[in-house]
């Protein structure tokens, strides 16, 4: 079965750090862009990151450049999110994400595999 | 990086059409034809829908239509069915590897 596993959220103070996994099985997972994706409580669904299949491109929202790095493992099949002087604002469930590929062409924001999503609470 | 206008709300009958709307702007929608559309049940990951605008992946029902004209997208959703129940993102890519959705729409099958 394809899929991508989210883990890795969790409490954390204003100001600290937290690192996000993702793992991918049933794909292969070397020939995929990854994104990730946040949904705040109650609110909708915003990007936040993408990494290419070599890790030769890497974008950031606004919003967390400087702050978030995004890497892969892909021996392991992993990719992770190392998340740094965390906000109230990043509060939300952290969905990974698979680039849609078919026919030999990639869609950019087309994400036809999701986590199941991991909650990351950012509070004191 | 502004997200995308989608109404709050859109609701129909069983058996009847909606359409929701995604306006963007000349560096987004307008830009690219990479508009894609999610479905999202309450406490659920989303799920793809419509990519490139009007195009289908494997496995979605043929009730859910895309389109684009300049720089709105649309989601139709014909013969509504109770199960159509969800909210509904719009998403498009926005050059320079940034990617923006829209705000999201509820849709309510009264």
């Amino acid at each position: 079965e394809v899929q991508l596993v989210d883990s890795g959220g969790g409490l954390v103070n204003p100001g600290g750090s937290l690192t996000l996994s993702c793992a991918a099985s049933g794909f292969s997972f070397s020939s995929y862009s990854i994104n990730w994706v946040r949904q705040a409580p109650g609110k909708g669904l915003e990007w936040v990151s993408s990494i290419s299949s070599s890790t030769a491109y890497i974008y950031y929202a606004d919003s967390v450049k400087g702050r978030f790095t995004v890497s892969r493992d892909n021996a392991k099949n992993s990719l992770f999110l190392q998340m740094n002087d965390l906000r109230v604002e990043d509060t939300a469930v952290y969905y990974c994400a698979r680039r849609y590929c078919t026919g030999g062409s990639c869609y950019e924001g087309a994400l036809d595999i999701w986590g199941q999503g991991t909650k990351v609470i950012v509070s004191s | 990086q502004s997200a995308l206008t989608q109404p709050a709300s859109v609701s129909g009958s069983p058996g009847q059409s909606i359409t929701i709307s995604c306006t963007g702007t000349s560096s987004d929608v307008g830009a690219y034809n990479l508009v894609s559309w999610y479905q999202q049940h309450p406490g659920k990951a989303p799920k793809f829908m419509i990519y490139e605008g009007s195009r289908r992946p494997s496995g979605v029902s043929n009730r859910f239509s895309g389109s684009k004209s300049g720089s709105t997208a649309s989601l139709t959703i014909s013969g509504l069915q109770a199960e159509d129940e969800a909210d509904y993102y719009c998403c498009s890519y926005a050059g320079g590897g940034i990617v923006v959705f829209g705000g999201g729409t509820k849709v309510t099958v009264l």
